[in-house]
């Protein structure tokens, strides 16, 4: 069955960098996009960005540009997201899930399998 | 960017009760809509796609319509394991897609 484990929580100072992944199993890893949904705690969802696992091409949204990262090794089945300049306000759940489209060039952003979550603390 | 708002933000219903949920997008989005139902410290998970189609798996209780900026999440049998918020999507503007804010459906 699909599955995405990713990496477990983080406790970062602001201004610091974190890292998280997210191995993906019982598909084809290349033939799915994988994105990044971040949750704030008691609040909505957020759509980060897509990393197409095939070529490695990433779109970020607007608002993390310039500070995320997402990058995928296929020897590992494993996608990355990096965040960089972390503030408080980055305190949230990041979730990656896969794009339902079959397909290594187009994707349409429903969102069939998600992570279980991984939780990003930045405090002083 | 397009802004999707939910109505209610949190509703209260009894077990076999039919509900209805809201989502109005910002601008007109064809059939460019997705739900999402989500439990306390669980991942989302996909309940219709499309506007209208039910995911693989998903009860046949759960039914979505819409278009244009009006969409509907029913629920024609509310069951314990329903109590949950539940999120629209659009997926029109890609790839800068928007979640509306959630409702909440408690007992």
């Amino acid at each position: 069955q699909v599955q995405l484990v990713q990496s477990g929580a983080e406790v970062k100072k602001p201004g610091a960098s974190v890292k998280v992944s997210c191995k993906a199993s019982g598909y084809t890893f290349t033939s799915h996009h994988i994105h990044w949904v971040r949750q704030a705690p008691g609040q909505g969802l957020e759509w980060m960005g897509i990393i197409n696992p095939s070529g490695g091409s990433t779109t970020y949204a607007q608002k993390f540009q310039g500070r995320v990262t997402m990058t995928r090794d296929t020897s590992t089945n494993t996608v990355y997201l990096e965040l960089s300049s972390l503030r408080s306000e980055d305190t949230a759940v990041f979730y990656c899930a896969r794009d339902k489209e079959n397909s290594s060039t187009f994707f349409y952003g429903d969102l069939d399998s998600w992570g279980q979550g991984t939780l990003v603390s930045v405090s002083s | 960017d397009i802004q999707m708002t939910q109505s209610p933000s949190s509703l209260s219903a009894s077990v076999g009760d039919r509900v209805s949920l809201t989502c109005r997008a910002s601008q007109s989005i064809d059939n460019y809509v997705n739900w999402y139902q989500q439990k306390p410290g669980k991942a989302p998970k996909i309940l219709i796609y499309a506007a209208s189609s039910l995911q693989t798996g998903v009860p046949s209780r759960f039914s979505g319509s819409g278009s244009g900026t009006d969409f509907t999440l029913s629920i024609s049998s509310l069951q314990p394991e329903d109590f949950a918020t539940y999120f629209c999507q659009q997926t029109y503007s890609s790839p800068e897609y928007t979640f509306g804010q959630g409702t909440k459906v408690e007992i």
